[in-house]
């Protein structure tokens, strides 16, 4: 199976703070990378498909990039709505993983 | 507007089992593959199992493989999961979720409780 390994799993940061978290996959996975933010007792959102690709209705201060087999997803000026948990998950093939999460919390 | 609704969840006896429905609206179901991901209380998220739009493949994780079945009937545009053998480490709050890649919509999720 394909690992996902995501960092930092917890990030303290400001308001209109540029926040970068990053996932390493095990093999090439392409750009099948997605990636997902959840805030508490909801359900997961896409905010990120094919690594770049920013899903409809997303705020722009949220993009994706890959070099290799290592993902980001930039936050570019932290939001007070952006607080929860963020997963990235990989579909390039099954099982698909997700990455462990990072809880992001405001400063 | 996309929707999915997660029902049959519940609290539940080791070794027993269960099945959840997840009825969608919004789009057209037939064409879209579907998964059934979980999330145990407080943790992060597993991807449990996989359907192709028209059932022809289906991949499980390891850890429910032969115990769970996933299905779709494309008629009632609703995906099930049919949960045997329960365990406690099942217990977790159950989500639906559109699109064999990136799944892009999920449903609000139905919450399984296995304990004696």
């Amino acid at each position: 199976d394909i690992q996902m390994t995501q960092s930092p799993a917890s990030l303290s940061a400001s308001l209109e703070e540029i926040v970068t978290i990053t996932c390493q996959a095990s093999q090439d996975i392409g750009n099948w990378l997605s990636w997902y933010q959840q805030k508490p007792g909801k359900s997961p959102q896409l905010l990120i498909y094919g690594a770049t690709s920013l899903a409809d209705g997303v705020p722009s201060r949220f993009s994706g990039s890959r070099s290799g087999t290592q993902y980001s997803l930039k936050i570019s000026r932290l939001q007070v709505e952006d607080i929860g948990i963020y997963y990235c998950l990989q579909a390039y093939s099954a099982p698909p993983t997700f990455g462990a999460g990072t809880k992001l919390e405001l400063k | 507007e996309v929707q999915l609704v997660e029902s049959g969840g519940g609290l539940v006896k080791p070794g027993s089992s269960l099945k959840l429905s997840c009825v969608a609206s919004g789009f057209t179901f037939s064409s879209y593959g579907m998964h059934w991901i979980r999330q145990a209380p407080k943790k992060g998220l597993e991807w449990i199992a996989l359907i192709y739009y028209d059932s022809s493949n289906k991949y499980y994780a390891d850890s429910v493989k032969g115990r769970f079945t996933i299905s779709r009937d494309n008629s009632k545009n609703t995906l099930y999961l049919e949960m045997n053998s329960l365990r406690s480490e099942d217990t977790a709050m159950y989500y639906c979720a559109k699109g064999a890649g990136s799944p892009d919509y999920w449903g609000q999720g139905v919450m399984v409780t296995v304990s004696s």
